[in-house]
Formats: C-alpha cells, sequence, structure tokens
C-alpha cells in the first residue's frame, strides 16, 4: 500500500516568505507527527495529532510555526515569515496509533531552504 | 539533559563483520519503548528494530539485534555480517507516555560506514 507521501520534495524560498508543507499519512493511520532534521542532526519534534487534535504542539520553535490537521488525514505545516535558520529537512511520520508500540513510519520529506 | 545518548559521531566496520552502535537513555519512566532507525543518504527513515522495557529477550530482525541492558539504560545496536549497503545514519529513539499519548526522542545519529 502507499506510504507517507509529503510535497512538496524541494521548497527554495525567500526570507520573509510563508510556506506550506504537506504530509498524506499512510491511510487509517490516527496519529500524525511532524519532525525537523537540521543538516548533520538528528530529528527534532515538533508537534504530533491524534486525529485532528495536537495534544502536544510543545516543539514548535516559534509563534511562526503552526499545523493544521483536517479530516483526520491530510496535515500542513505552515511557517510564516521564513528565517535562514528555518533551513532543513521537515519529515512527517504516522502511526497507526499512539500507542506504546505503534512503529512511526515516516515520509521522504520536505528539504527547505532559506535563501 | 539527553534523552538519548548516541557517542559514537562515526563508526568504520569491514564488509562481513559485525558492529556494535552504542545507545544510552535516561527515564524514569517504567513503560517505554526503544527504537532504531537507518538513514541511508537517500534521506529516508527506515525501521529496524523495536524493544519494549518490559521484553525480557532481546530484540532480533535479520541480521539486527538490540542488546538492551535495562540496568545500565543501554539499547545498542549490534549489526552481524555488515554489508555495503549498511553504509548509513543510525538513529536511536525512546518512546514515552505522557498524558495518554506517546511521544518520540531520537538521539543524534551514528554514521556508519562499510569498507569492503
Amino acid at each position: 500500500g502507499a506510504g507517507v507521501s509529503q510535497s512538496p520534495s524541494n521548497k527554495v524560498t525567500e526570507k520573509g516568505k510563508d510556506v506550506e508543507l504537506r504530509c498524506d499519512p499512510i491511510s487509517g493511520h490516527t496519529a500524525l507527527y511532524w519532525y525537523r532534521q537540521s543538516l548533520g542532526q538528528g530529528l527534532e519534534f515538533l508537534i504530533y495529532f491524534q486525529g485532528n487534535s495536537a495534544p502536544d504542539k510543545s516543539g514548535l520553535p516559534s509563534d511562526r510555526f503552526s499545523a493544521e490537521r483536517t479530516g483526520g488525514s491530510v496535515s500542513t505545516l505552515t511557517i510564516q515569515r521564513t528565517q535562514q535558520e528555518d533551513s532543513a529537512v521537515y519529515l512527517c511520520a504516522s502511526s497507526l496509533t499512539s500507542g506504546s508500540y505503534n512503529e512511526q513510519f515516516f515520509g521522504p520529506g520536505t528539504r527547505l531552504t532559506v535563501l | 539533559a539527553q534523552k538519548i545518548t548516541q557517542t559514537q559521531p562515526g563508526m568504520f566496520v569491514q564488509e562481513k563483520e559485525a558492529v556494535t552502535l552504542d545507545c544510552t537513555y535516561d527515564t524514569s519512566d517504567q513503560s517505554y519503548g526503544l527504537f532504531w532507525y537507518k538513514q541511508p543518504s537517500s534521506g529516508e527513515m527506515i525501521f529496524l528494530i523495536y524493544q519494549g522495557s518490559y521484553d525480557e529477550q532481546n530484540a532480533t530482525e535479520g541480521r539486527y539485534s538490540l542488546n538492551f541492558q535495562k540496568a545500565r539504560k543501554s539499547a545498542n545496536l549490534v549489526i552481524s555480517a555488515s554489508q555495503l549497503g549498511d553504509s548509513a545514519m543510525y538513529f536511536c529513539a525512546m518512546r514515552e507516555w505522557n498524558s495518554g499519548y506517546s511521544t518520540l526522542t531520537f538521539g543524534k545519529g551514528t554514521m556508519l560506514l562499510v569498507s569492503p
């Protein structure tokens, strides 16, 4: 079956512009996660959705970052007034539920470059 | 304090040899899970192996095994008979429960290079 998909795969933008990143989880997966991976670093947790609600937004680095999920499926991560330090790969993952063993399946990521 | 520590930024191993990638973790929870993921140069994160905190046996998946030492809070990944295709970044991650849902925290990763 189809895995997690993300679009765009690459995004180059100018400092100060807004960007929207999209994640389409595996069908039937209720839990969805956004991570950020800066060059040569591990994954930094951003936000978690269970269904359409986000019980944990603690990882969002600033109020320029927001995310929503509609219909318990597609999620968008929006970064307003982008800064150069926002340049990173943004990874989305989904799992069946958020239970203790539910493996997270990752998408291919969106590489964001802010000039 | 870091919750997941991977002390080896890079490791080298020769093809067909075994290699151990270290991971230590910090948690006060009794129920948690430990994962290893592989990230090749193409960028996708590939799940390798899982160990639950209550599992008494060490997890194994093909050439991958997890050396789980709960008292020492370590969860090292052992890759037997390394192959050239094993060259990648490897991330250790821990799942903890938090008010009814779980979060996943990753270490900084270890770059493994397998030489012929």
